[in-house]
């Protein structure tokens, strides 16, 4: 079963609003990322938050995490039409050196 | 290179042929993955490749697939007799040392479609 699994699985808000997607993962990890993607491409690196972290910022971007839940949440504020696209989080699994990507959410906004 | 890159970008091919896509990392990574991502799915790992070491294969779907890679430069993923299933963008990923957790730097991926 996948570690990271994404909620919703897709989001559709107006341009301006703030969209807030959640994960949830399984075992312990060192660190949780969130990727984006673009029209079923490639992956982007967005933010990396390390397990002794609860909060990061990057510009629009703020990602929470709370190990004892084992959930991450990113919240982008402000959105524009150039946000829409998938957003997927990555764990890196205990004892290899893989990621771990969850389903991902579809987000789409509306101008 | 600047980045990842892949070749073919899109790949067209009948059923029970085989096929080869290309992976050049970005220059001094060591570590190099693969993923399947099928239409509107998340990704799923293929292969972990990490320096001279033995590379991890443990993603792969059947002995169809394989892949192979030439110290810390290209690499190549080879499916063999594709089937119909096999249709999915294939997505490869560098990272400096392949260490737990490392950010990952994607190409832009293959599109394979078999008919």
């Amino acid at each position: 079963s996948q570690q990271g699994e994404e909620d919703p699985q897709a989001l559709s808000i107006q341009e301006g609003e703030n969209a807030t997607m959640n994960c949830s993962y399984k075992t312990s990890i060192n660190n949780l990322q969130w990727y984006r993607q673009n029209s079923g491409r490639g992956l982007v690196h967005l933010i990396l938050i390390r397990s002794n972290e609860r909060e990061k910022h990057s510009g629009r971007l703020r990602v929470t995490l709370d190990t004892s839940k084992k959930s991450s949440s990113l919240l982008i504020t402000a959105s524009r039409a150039a946000d829409t696209a998938s957003y997927f989080c990555a764990t890196d699994a205990a004892g290899a050196q893989k990621l771990v990507f969850g389903q991902g959410t579809r987000l789409t906004i509306n101008p | 290179g600047a980045g990842v890159s892949q070749s073919p970008s899109n790949k067209v091919t009948e059923k029970g042929k085989d096929v080869e896509l290309r992976c050049d990392p970005i220059s001094g990574h060591t570590a190099l993955y693969w993923y399947r991502q099928r239409l509107g799915q998340g990704l799923e790992f293929l292969i972990y490749f990490q320096g001279n070491s033995a590379p991890d294969k443990s993603g792969l779907p059947s002995d169809r697939f394989s892949a192979e890679r030439t110290g810390e430069s290209v690499s190549t993923l080879t499916i063999q007799r594709t089937q119909q299933e096999d249709s999915a963008v294939y997505l490869c990923a560098s990272s400096g040392t392949g260490a737990r957790g490392e950010t990952q730097y994607f190409g832009p991926g293959t599109r394979l479609l078999v008919l």
